[in-house]
């Protein structure tokens, strides 16, 4: 398995821009989460879906945060309008049940 | 509410030195998680704890989980330069899937 695949592995933009982060789980994982991490307070959950359905999004900063998962295959994270403070490294992971959590990659996002 | 502290938060050791990082957790959980991170690089699962006892090892990597006390540690045996990296200690509440990140520790190993 090639693991949970996330893309862009970077991205720089301009603030005001809207931003899609991707996110592609392992096969057969049912739940999927977004966090995010930065120096001053670490790794933050944002969200985490259970069968494509949102269960917490208690973590999402603001309005300007969405997240969706169409399919079992895929989930995007979409920043509108991005802000500087949202400069952070997003992360993607899965889980099965009563298994391991496996991060992506990450996204490095910079907003300047 | 579940929070994850470890200590400390920063440790540079001389290579063939053993160590330990701690992790307590401050209300039950129903799983400890061990993770390490390289500078720029993503979260790489080490152990998963499931009980009281447990104890996993791998390589010079031994972690133990004392659900009485609360207190999970990653033992660090005999140090080689390669296992510099942060590493992060996360509980699981019995009640959903959110897992509570300790800060991390970055280990620094000196050859």
């Amino acid at each position: 398995d090639a693991g949970v695949i996330q893309s862009p592995r970077h991205e720089v933009t301009e603030m005001g821009q809207e931003v899609t982060l991707r996110c592609k789980p392992i096969s057969g994982h049912d739940y999927l989460f977004w966090y995010r991490q930065t120096m001053m307070r670490g790794l933050e959950l944002l969200i985490y879906f259970n069968n494509n359905v949102p269960i917490d999004d208690s973590g999402m900063p603001e309005d300007r945060f969405s997240a969706k998962m169409p399919n079992a295959s895929f989930s995007t994270l979409k920043i509108q309008p991005s802000e500087p403070r949202d400069s952070a490294v997003y992360f993607c992971a899965s889980r099965q049940d009563d298994a391991v959590y496996t991060f992506g990659s990450g996204t490095r996002l910079t907003v300047v | 509410e579940l929070k994850v502290e470890q200590n400390p938060l920063f440790l540079s050791m001389q290579e063939g030195k053993n160590y330990t990082i701690y992790c307590n957790y401050s209300t039950t959980s129903d799983r400890l998680y061990w993770y390490r991170q390289d500078p720029g690089k993503s979260l790489e699962s080490l152990f998963v704890l499931l009980s009281n006892g447990a104890v996993k090892q791998e390589g010079r990597l031994m972690a133990s989980l004392d659900t009485k006390a609360r207190l999970s540690t990653l033992h660090i045996t005999a140090a080689v330069h390669d296992l510099s990296a942060t590493y992060f200690c996360a509980a699981q509440p019995y009640s959903n899937y959110q897992l509570i990140w300790g800060a991390g520790t970055k280990l620094i190993i000196k050859p």
